[in-house]
């Protein structure tokens, strides 16, 4: 079936303006990520969905920063009075049932955020 | 978590067989071994995972000791697209197991 997309594919902004960023995950996957990666490195996570759980938000770096899935399907990751320093590509991933053993994160290919 | 490490580049010929390879010494009893593909500009791609002994698919092989304290990935027949960021990553087997991606292997396939 279709893989995880995200929306949109880049997004320029000015500072302190607000983005949201989409991601559909893969239908079934229980399991919603959020990263970011800056230029030439790996991976940073923000946020994890699970089911109706509520979710680990313990890798957002501010409360500028929020997250929500609705429906245990769509996320949408919002980044309130955007910063020069937000300027990253996001990476949404999503992972199907736990503990299935060789199960693993798919990830979609991103949204380039450059805020000027 | 469980550390890894890979090298940092490697280069190639178009043909040959690439094998890259990780060590984790740390490696716990419910951990996998997973590795992933990036291109630029594009996020990380599946490629095999595995827990002990050997994993083939359609794309590559992986190969993990007895003591599963490292691991290689084999490429077999690689091409200048196989050109690409390698990650080696030890995963729990829990669905709140987020990805921690460290630098990876570049390696450049050359004509």
């Amino acid at each position: 079936g279709a893989g995880v997309s995200q929306s949109p594919s880049n997004k320029v902004t000015e500072k302190g303006k607000d983005v949201e960023l989409r991601c559909d995950p893969i239908s079934g996957h229980t399991a919603l990520y959020w990263y970011r990666q800056s230029l030439g490195q790996g991976l940073e996570f923000l946020i994890y969905f699970q089911g109706n759980s509520a979710p680990d938000k313990s890798g957002l770096p501010s409360d500028r920063f929020s997250a929500e899935r609705t429906g245990g399907s769509v996320s949408t990751l919002t980044i309130q009075r955007t910063q020069q320093e937000d300027s990253a590509v996001y990476l949404c991933a999503s992972r199907g049932l736990a503990g299935v053993p060789g199960d693993t994160q798919y990830f979609g290919p991103g949204t380039r955020l450059t805020v000027l | 978590l469980a550390k890894t490490t890979q090298p940092i580049s490697m280069d190639s010929y178009e043909g040959q067989e690439v094998n890259i390879t990780c060590s984790h010494n740390n490696i716990a009893t419910n951990d996998y071994i997973t590795w992933y593909q990036q291109f630029p500009s594009q996020g990380p791609r599946f490629i095999i995972q595995g827990y002990k002994t050997k994993v083939t698919n359609e794309v590559a092989s992986l190969f993990i000791p007895a003591d599963r304290k490292s691991s290689t990935l084999s490429l077999p027949r690689v091409s200048l697209s196989d050109t690409a960021v390698y990650y080696c990553l030890v995963v729990g087997n829990n669905a709140g197991n987020m990805l921690t991606f460290g630098g990876g292997t570049r390696l450049m396939v050359k004509p």
